[in-house]
């Protein structure tokens, strides 16, 4: 099946830095999805990709949809001690929902005070 | 509005009993997505309802099934449980198969002892 690479596995980074973590691909998607989950939590949808190229921003967030469709970034700047969590890619391979989502394993953010 | 909901929230078993949990998903939204996320671990893909019919399963094995019911609610049933199907499930629903981004709920922890 699909696998998404996503990378960092982990960060310890000092609060006000800025943050930086990828996917990618060897299978071609159409949606890329970006997630954060807290401790306990569900999944929270943070920014959604539809477009090759695209640049989306959320706040302090931004993400982008890779040219070749096969990779995502996704940066937080000036990094706050809530951005702690989990955050996970997520790729759709076609409209409809067919497969579900293929998610990356997360990058485990830990801000240090 | 409300967001997705699920029940209960944790769930202990023994090995050999079954399972059911449930979703309720976001008002208006037709489409219920199931995952399971074991510890460490990113989500995988279980199961997909669309208008009250089963649409598409990962690759887990038949004691993993469910329904829909026709106010778009659903119900994830694990039959024979063993100690690996400890995990996070989730439910994610959709507006309709047209569209990707899917809504979390909070999860069932499910403990198979």
């Amino acid at each position: 099946g699909q696998q998404l690479n996503q990378s960092p596995q982990s960060m310890f980074i000092q609060e006000g830095e800025d943050v930086s973590m990828n996917c990618t691909s060897s299978s071609i998607f159409n949606t890329w999805l970006w997630y954060k989950q807290d401790p306990g939590e569900g999944p929270v949808l943070l920014i959604a990709l539809y477009k090759a190229g695209e640049l989306t921003s959320n706040g302090r967030l931004t993400a982008q949809f890779g040219i070749t469709r096969k990779d995502s970034f996704l940066n937080i700047s000036a990094s706050i001690p809530s951005d702690v969590g989990i955050y996970f890619c997520a790729g759709q391979l076609s409209g409809g929902g067919a497969d579900g989502l293929t998610f990356g394993k997360g990058t485990h953010l830990i801000i240090q005070p | 509005e409300a967001g997705v909901t699920q029940s209960p929230t944790h769930l202990i078993k023994t090995r050999g009993q079954q399972a059911t949990l449930r979703c309720s998903p976001i008002s208006g939204h037709t489409s219920v997505y199931w995952y399971q996320q074991a510890l460490g671990l990113g989500l995988q893909f279980l199961l997909w309802y669309d208008e009250g019919e089963e649409r598409n399963r990962g690759n887990f094995p038949p004691r993993f099934s469910g329904r829909q019911f026709p106010n778009y609610s659903s119900e994830l049933n694990v039959n024979a449980l063993e100690l690996e199907d400890s995990a996070l499930y989730l439910c994610a629903s959709i507006q309709g198969a047209s569209y990707n981004e899917q809504f979390f709920g909070p999860g069932t922890r499910l403990t198979v002892l």
